[in-house]
């Protein structure tokens, strides 16, 4: 059975801060999904990564196959970065619909 | 603009009511899926559709039902046998499984 595992499940920061959000699994996948949630519970998806590393703005996504783990870098963090990010990983053949979602990190940025 | 609409974003229900929550996406996309949430918990999948006219149970089925009649439109119905429907619902879609995911506003529903 496939596990997700983030990590820390919650993190408060100053404005301006280098943050990181980690998530580790534990069977191969083909795919890993980096979610954010904001406090009315819609979803939006950030990246899909497969191999490498992708940046959207303040936002840097990395992952290594081999070891099995996922990076969230946000640069100079600000309040409205604060929101639930949720890694979620596509297994082929793994469940109904092949993504097991870890359970999330809960970030508030201070002013 | 293309999204996922999702209706209502609260609801309440009585004890031993059937309630179906919408969604509805103008993507094109093919499939479609229903996730439950509840506090520290991951999403969990209810129910999931790859195509019109068929739809596969998830991990968590029991005392919910669904109908994929038109490729736009999978609505969800919480059923009186569903023993714990307090919970936040979330919609997705996707052109095929392996694609990027795109998630509706949630429906929060309360029974009470």
């Amino acid at each position: 059975k496939n596990e997700v595992e983030q990590s820390p499940q919650n993190l408060t920061a100053q404005e301006g801060e280098f943050i990181t959000i980690n998530c580790s699994y534990s069977v191969g996948i083909s795919a890993l999904h980096w979610l954010q949630q904001h406090p009315g519970g819609g979803i939006v998806s950030l990246f899909m990564l497969s191999s490498g590393k992708k940046k959207h703005g303040r936002l840097i996504a990395t992952i290594n196959i081999q070891e099995k783990h996922s990076s969230l870098h946000i640069t100079a963090s600000h309040p409205r970065d604060s929101a639930v990010y949720i890694c979620a990983v596509w297994v082929p053949g793994g469940g109904a619909d092949g993504l097991t979602f870890g359970k999330g990190t809960h970030l508030i940025i201070q002013p | 603009d293309g999204g996922i609409t999702q209706s209502p974003k609260y609801l309440f229900r009585k004890e031993g009511q059937n309630v179906t929550l919408s969604c509805e996406q103008n993507l094109n996309h093919d499939a479609m899926y229903w996730y439950r949430q509840d506090p520290g918990q991951g999403l969990r999948l209810i129910y999931y559709s790859q195509i019109v006219n068929d739809f596969q149970k998830g991990d968590i089925a029991e005392g919910y039902s669904v109908s994929r009649e038109k490729k736009e439109s999978f609505p969800l119905t919480v059923t009186s046998a569903q023993k714990n429907p307090t919970a936040f619902y979330l919609c997705a879609s996707t052109p095929d499984r392996r694609a990027e995911a795109f998630f509706g506003q949630g429906t929060r529903l309360t029974v009470v």
